[in-house]
């Protein structure tokens, strides 16, 4: 089993509606998890992170951790075509591990 | 936010060659530096943790004597592909931890022909 699994993509959806991009992780005593946007070509750049249970928001992006179900997610509202990119959930126990991430194409 | 620079953010070299990377934090003091791999379309993975003043921790499958790390201050971090090959074409990119955070350098495209 997979450290960090990522539902595989690719994921698309139309200008201005919400897209859900979610993740598992196998070890229970994850403490910290975090989204990281990647466009091609370039370096991740860090989206959200969550500790606790429940929701973060921060503007269109809303993080979403239940670790009883060992699951984070990450809701994007309104999405804009610029947010056409990579998405890796990454979760960090004594180091980074990171998800295989899912592709997100926005359709204007 | 943090600030991580990488040099060269592309190289081209001949096969046998050997490669430096150079990681900096520009302004903070880093202990802890991450080089990762990542080939085309697929994740990031963790090649070995740097730590200033000592040797480095590499993942299993990840040769030490062909990445070499020299972790030598508290803002450089370097990675030489030694005697490198077409297999090791590949996107470089390091990272730091500030506090909880983790800042990535924009990244080091090799090719190796």
């Amino acid at each position: 089993q997979k450290e960090v699994e990522q539902n595989s993509g690719p994921l698309s959806v139309p200008e201005g509606a919400i897209a859900s991009l979610n993740c598992t992780y196998s070890d229970r005593g994850s403490q910290s998890f975090f989204w990281y946007r990647q466009y091609s070509g370039k370096s991740p750049e860090l989206i959200m992170f969550i500790y606790s249970n429940g929701d973060k928001e921060d503007g269109r992006f809303t993080a979403q951790l239940n670790k009883a179900s060992q699951y984070v997610s990450l809701l994007i509202r309104d999405s804009q075509p610029s947010d056409s990119a990579t998405y890796l959930c990454a979760v960090n126990v004594d180091d980074m591990r990171f998800g295989a991430g899912t592709r997100l194409t926005v359709k204007p | 936010g943090a600030v991580v620079s990488q040099h060269p953010s592309r190289v081209i070299c001949k096969s046998g060659t050997s490669v430096k990377i150079e990681c900096r934090s520009l302004d903070f003091q880093a202990t802890t530096m991450f080089w990762y791999r990542q080939f085309p379309k697929q994740s990031l993975m963790l090649m070995a943790t740097s730590n200033e003043g000592s040797k480095a921790t590499y993942e299993q499958g990840v040769e030490k004597d062909k990445f070499l790390i020299n972790h030598a201050s508290l803002t450089l971090s370097t990675l030489t592909v030694t005697s490198a090959h077409p297999e090791d074409s590949s996107f470089y990119i390091c990272s730091a931890n500030r506090e909880a955070e983790q800042f990535f350098g924009p990244g080091t495209r090799l090719t190796v022909l």
